[in-house]
């Protein structure tokens, strides 16, 4: 089973803080993605990465950067938190190259209350 | 740009009975995939169903199925014999591949099932 999991289910934060939240990936998956989860306005892409050392901006990527110093863990930075950064975030990874790759798996989320 | 409508933000069922969640999208692009993601309750997102684009017979898993009707860009969800399991936050998403694999979602349809 292919497993991704986040560093932390729950985090609490004060305005200002520099925010780092952490997944891995076990199944040596090439793209990774960092999403953002919000009641009614459903999950918005922050930031991709396709290998190594390489990102890419999605929707939403003020506010965040990210980094990916190995291939299993991609990591998303908020460089200081704002209340407006309160939300669900959601990693997920997918392979490439063999059929039904595109399927993303995701990790559990974490939970950020900024304060 | 590539949206994803679904215009049921809640739905409710009785037990045994069969659902159908919409969704609609828009893109220009020719090669795409389609997804149905399920979020039980405070639980991890898992795909439920997926469809490629260039294949006519609509996807099916189990209780799940799908119609998909690509003139009419629209891609619903049928669920047969619905079980108290199936009580989720659905989710409609949308891939072109030669944008990094990012999933383009829809807002969510919550779905109930009721005794």
């Amino acid at each position: 089973d292919v497993k991704v999991t986040q560093s932390s289910r729950y985090l609490v934060k004060r305005t200002g803080e520099k925010v780092f939240l952490e997944c891995v990936q076990d199944m040596d998956h090439e793209n990774m993605f960092w999403y953002r989860q919000d009641p009614g306005l459903g999950l918005r892409l922050i930031y991709f990465s396709y290998d190594v050392k390489m990102k890419e901006k999605g929707d939403i990527p003020e506010g965040y950067s990210v980094s990916r110093e190995k291939k299993e863990r991609f990591s998303l930075i908020l460089e200081s938190a704002s209340t407006n950064q309160t939300s669900m975030y959601l990693c997920a990874s997918t392979t490439l190259g063999v059929i039904g790759a595109e399927t993303q798996y995701f990790g559990p989320g974490t939970r950020l209350l900024v304060l | 740009a590539q949206t994803v409508t679904q215009s049921q933000p809640e739905m409710s069922v009785q037990e045994a009975e069969t659902v159908t969640l919409s969704c609609t999208y828009d893109t220009s692009e020719n090669n795409y995939y389609l997804f149905w993601y399920k979020q039980p309750p405070s639980r991890q997102m898992i795909l439920v169903i997926r469809q490629e684009a260039y294949k006519q017979q609509n996807a099916t898993e189990n209780r799940f199925s799908v119609n998909f009707q690509k003139a009419a860009k629209s891609f619903s969800l049928k669920i047969s014999d619905s079980q108290l399991g199936d009580t989720a936050m659905y989710f409609c998403a949308f891939m072109v591949p030669n944008s990094g694999y990012a999933l383009n979602f829809g807002k969510g349809t919550s779905l109930l099932v009721t005794p």
